[in-house]
């Protein structure tokens, strides 16, 4: 069974800073991995989607990459905005079975 | 385009109630979903569809029935609502890969 960890669970930052999110999983034969950000109160809004044969995805100021070896994802966010402050997500496997991790909630401070 | 839609937004059951959940998505998508998420334990699927007419169990299914008798639209029942079903149930759909979530539905089973 796969299992998907995000350490820390909760992360403080100042704004203008970079930062790495963490992601683990368990069983390295995966399809694709996602990057989610959700807001309080809010659904899922997907960042970046790294499919099994690729190392890396950007957008803007976020970078994603995946290390099927040793079953790791990192998310790396660029000169950090309060408005970067939200629950962020990891969820591997394929669009028959996706798991998730429980999340890393950022705060950016002004 | 109003993307992925959720009925209603709030609940409040007693046990041993029924209800349906309905979810809606004008992107044509094949791929469906429902999620449940509970604090620190990240999402977990319920049930999802591959096409009109077609449904699968997910890691969670037990106490719950979906139909999708139209392509848009995908129900989640609870047949006899239990407390241990309070929780915050999302629908997702895809095509390919990439998940596009509502807005959430909030469930409190007294």
């Amino acid at each position: 069974k796969q299992e998907v960890t995000q350490i820390p669970a909760a992360l403080s930052v100042p704004e203008g800073e970079n930062l790495v999110l963490n992601c683990s999983f368990t069983d390295s034969a995966i399809y694709n991995l996602q990057w989610f950000r959700q807001d309080p109160g809010k659904g899922l809004t997907s960042l970046l989607l790294i499919q099994s044969s690729q190392r890396e995805q950007t957008s803007g100021r976020l970078n994603a990459s995946l290390d099927k070896s040793s079953g790791r994802s990192t998310l790396y966010i660029a000169a950090s905005q309060p408005g970067d402050s939200a629950t962020y997500l990891c969820a591997v496997g394929n669009n028959n079975d996706m798991r998730f991790g429980a999340g890393t909630r950022l705060t950016v401070k002004p | 385009n109003a993307g992925v839609t959720q009925t209603p937004k709030f609940r409040v059951l007693k046990t041993g109630q029924s209800m349906t959940l309905l979810c809606a998505q004008d992107m044509n998508h094949e791929y469906m979903y429902w999620y449940r998420q509970d604090p620190g334990m990240g999402l977990r699927l319920i049930h999802y569809s591959v096409g009109e007419g077609t449904t699968a169990k997910g890691e969670v299914p037990d106490g719950y029935n979906v139909s999708r008798l139209k392509k848009q639209n995908f129900l989640l029942g609870l047949e006899s609502a239990a407390p241990s079903q309070t929780s915050v149930y999302f629908c997702a759909s895809s095509y390919p890969d990439t998940q596009y979530f509502g807005p959430g539905t909030r469930l409190t089973v007294l």
